[in-house]
């Protein structure tokens, strides 16, 4: 049981460039969702998903995309990265957003 | 959308003296509440939460944390702190299908 599983664990980007993180869970959780981690802001939400097929906008949404064609894997898509978009990215998932939040070991991403 | 308010950044304190983190949440409609911790290098795991019931809930590891309706508030304590309490500490709201979190606080403990 790996829990869930975020890849990769760094990466740098220059401007422009697109890239996706991975993320994938084996708990058969229906709630998945994308944070980013900035100094002094918190973790703010950029997309969640409560099921195959389903996907919402969070707090911080623009500059990215997601998708969700199976229950286990919900990947982030950085379409043109930007410097604003260095952070460290955390992907979680739970049965619900009500019950416990199980978090990935975070992505470190630096956009030059 | 939930606007939560950790309003101290740092807090430190010698060990085993007690400890209070704050947390005030922005709406009074129903909402669960959690407290989340953060180790040095490692992602997030929960260390409380309260969906109805009793306003105290406790951890395992010795934090406890009172829900306030009236003052929207979820304050974490510890009676008594270790230097393996060293670590930032998350309140968080979920309302809808979202989570939201406050900007943290860093415990330091003083040996």
């Amino acid at each position: 049981n790996a829990g869930v599983t975020q890849t990769p664990k760094f990466q740098v980007l220059k401007t422009g460039q697109s890239m996706t993180l991975q993320c994938a869970q084996d708990m058969n959780h229906e709630y998945m969702s994308w944070y980013r981690q900035d100094p002094g802001m918190g973790l703010r939400l950029i997309h969640y998903s409560v099921g195959a097929g389903i996907t919402d906008q969070g707090e911080v949404p623009n500059g990215y995309n997601v998708s969700r064609s199976t229950t286990e894997d919900f990947p982030l898509r950085l379409l043109s990265a930007a410097p604003s978009q260095t952070s460290v990215y955390f992907c979680a998932s739970a049965f619900s957003v009500a019950e416990k939040l199980f978090f990935g070991s975070g992505t470190q991403l630096s956009v030059l | 959308a939930q606007s939560v308010t950790q309003l101290d950044s740092q807090v430190p304190v010698f060990e085993e003296a007690p400890v209070e983190l704050r947390c005030n949440y922005s709406s009074s409609v129903s909402v669960y509440l959690f407290w989340y911790v953060q180790y040095p290098n490692q992602g997030l795991q929960l260390l409380l939460k309260y969906l109805s019931g009793s306003t105290l809930v406790e951890s395992i590891n010795g934090f406890e944390a009172e829900f306030n309706k009236s003052q929207t508030s979820f304050h974490l304590r510890k009676p008594s702190v270790h230097i393996s309490d060293t670590a930032e500490y998350f309140c968080a709201v979920s309302e809808a299908n979202n989570l939201f979190f406050g900007t943290g606080t860093r415990l330091t403990i003083i040996p």
